[in-house]
């Protein structure tokens, strides 16, 4: 069985640009959760999406957006990227809240540079 | 607000040794406490989780103790191998509360197994 995949691996932006990261999640997992992991920042949660709507979304501008796909694939979006945006962006799927199984397993993650 | 603090922020052991990692949470509501293991240009992977109904699990050479009066979890690597030198996460969310998989993270850990 496939695991959480995400796209590309790497991505370098300029300052200002618009960077989309793509992720597709294990099969029957409708839970895609995005974090940001930042040299000395840790794991910070960005967005959660479930059945295509938006569910919870953390303490980041509003340029951080993304979507969910009836095929339950997701993309994030950073609009007018700053440097300190560089960081590795993880993708993590679960199953569906009260469905059982509530682990989340993630991707490999997207490495965004921005210069 | 930093919700999960984890210690120490790194650690070396011999090989055969006894790693253990501590954190601390804050919110009372947060029903499910996972660890992951991270390895240089990976994403994490889910090691062991705990909820609080349990004080102790174990899964081979690793366990996690849960003290829910003190609000806090370890996780204790058992006959340590250069294998598991990686950085370790603790992280909490309210996945049994149907609330999703919202992970809050600690700081992470790095761990050095020498022979």
């Amino acid at each position: 069985e496939a695991g959480v995949t995400q796209s590309p691996t790497h991505l370098i932006k300029t300052r200002g640009q618009q960077a989309t990261l793509r992720c597709s999640p294990i099969s029957g997992h409708t839970s895609v959760y995005w974090y940001q992991q930042a040299l000395g920042l840790g794991l910070q949660f960005l967005l959660w999406y479930d059945e295509g709507e938006e569910r919870n979304r953390g303490n980041f501008p509003p340029r951080f957006s993304g979507r969910q796909f009836p095929n339950y694939s997701s993309e994030l979006n950073v609009n007018a990227l700053e440097l300190e945006d560089s960081a590795l962006y993880l993708c993590a799927s679960s199953p569906a809240p009260g469905q059982g199984g509530f682990e989340a397993f993630f991707g490999q993650g997207t490495r965004l540079t921005v210069v | 607000q930093q919700q999960v603090k984890q210690s120490p922020q790194s650690l070396i052991v011999q090989k055969g040794g006894i790693s253990i990692i501590n954190c601390a949470y804050e919110n009372t509501a947060f029903d499910y406490f996972p660890w992951y293991q991270q390895f240089p240009g990976k994403g994490p992977a889910l090691l062991i989780a705990i909820r609080p109904d349990v004080s102790e699990k174990k899964e081979g050479r690793f366990t996690i103790s849960f003290n829910k009066s003190a609000k806090q979890f370890s996780l204790h690597i058992m006959d340590s191998q250069p294998g598991d030198s990686a950085t370790y996460f603790c992280a909490a969310s309210k996945g049994l509360t149907g609330g999703g998989n919202k992970l809050t993270f600690g700081t992470g850990t790095q761990l050095k197994v020498e022979l």
